[in-house]
């Protein structure tokens, strides 16, 4: 079966330094990867995917994310956290098996601190 | 331009309960998408629906049923509802039925099951 995991419920960090969400995925032929953002009681809001290329995928509000075939991950990163970067962020991976499905991790909390 | 819509924002029902939530997707997008995002279960596939035809279904019951209509808009039905469908039902589209089509998110109806 197709998955992502998302090992961290929550991630902290402060204004400024480095933000990074790890994602990491399991699923037959090429994977289609994708990155979503919510906000509290709204919907998903994506921010980047990688189908194919350069590993390194630039996306919306200055997040961008690393493609890694041999770790099989898709780790989210943005250079200098806001305050305004606190959400539940999603990987999902395209299902081969299933069309039109996308398959989500379970989501992880990002807590951004003045 | 015009994002996903969906209405109503809150849906209040009672167990055994017909539930309709509607959906329209953006401009000029022909796929259509349904998922559930429960408590403790995450997101949830549902449905998939492509210029009028149910194309894909999650594993969910068939009291969860839909449509699309001509002019590309959705609906969700939801039969005999209850206490575990109270959940955000979010609504996606995308430009086609292209395996790597990005799907866009509306901002989700909150069923609430009494």
């Amino acid at each position: 079966a197709q998955s992502v995991a998302q090992p961290e419920d929550q991630v902290n960090v402060a204004e400024g330094n480095p933000l990074t969400v790890k994602c990491t995925y399991s699923v037959s032929g090429n994977p289609y990867l994708f990155w979503y953002v919510q906000y509290p009681n709204r919907g998903l809001q994506f921010l980047l995917k990688y189908i194919t290329g350069d590993n390194l995928v630039k996306g919306s509000y200055g997040f961008e994310a690393e493609f890694n075939k041999s770790q099989t991950s898709f780790h989210l990163k943005k250079p200098s956290a806001l305050v305004s970067d606190s959400a539940l962020y999603f990987c999902a991976v395209r299902d081969p098996d299933s069309w039109g499905k996308l398959q989500f991790g379970a989501g992880t909390q990002v807590v951004v601190t003045p | 331009e015009a994002g996903v819509t969906q209405s109503p924002t809150h849906l209040i029902k009672t167990r055994g309960q017909q539930a309709t939530l509607r959906c329209s997707p953006i401009s000029g997008h022909t796929s259509v998408y349904w998922y559930q995002q429960a408590l403790g279960l995450g997101l949830q596939f549902l449905l998939w629906y492509d210029e009028g035809e149910e194309r894909n279904r999650g594993n969910f019951p068939p009291r969860f049923s839909g449509r699309q209509f001509p002019n590309y808009s959705s609906e969700l039905n939801v039969n005999a509802l209850e206490l575990e469908d109270s959940a955000l039902y979010l609504c996606a589209s995308s430009l086609s039925n292209g395996y790597t089509d990005t799907q866009y998110f509306g901002p989700g109806t909150r069923l609430t099951v009494l």
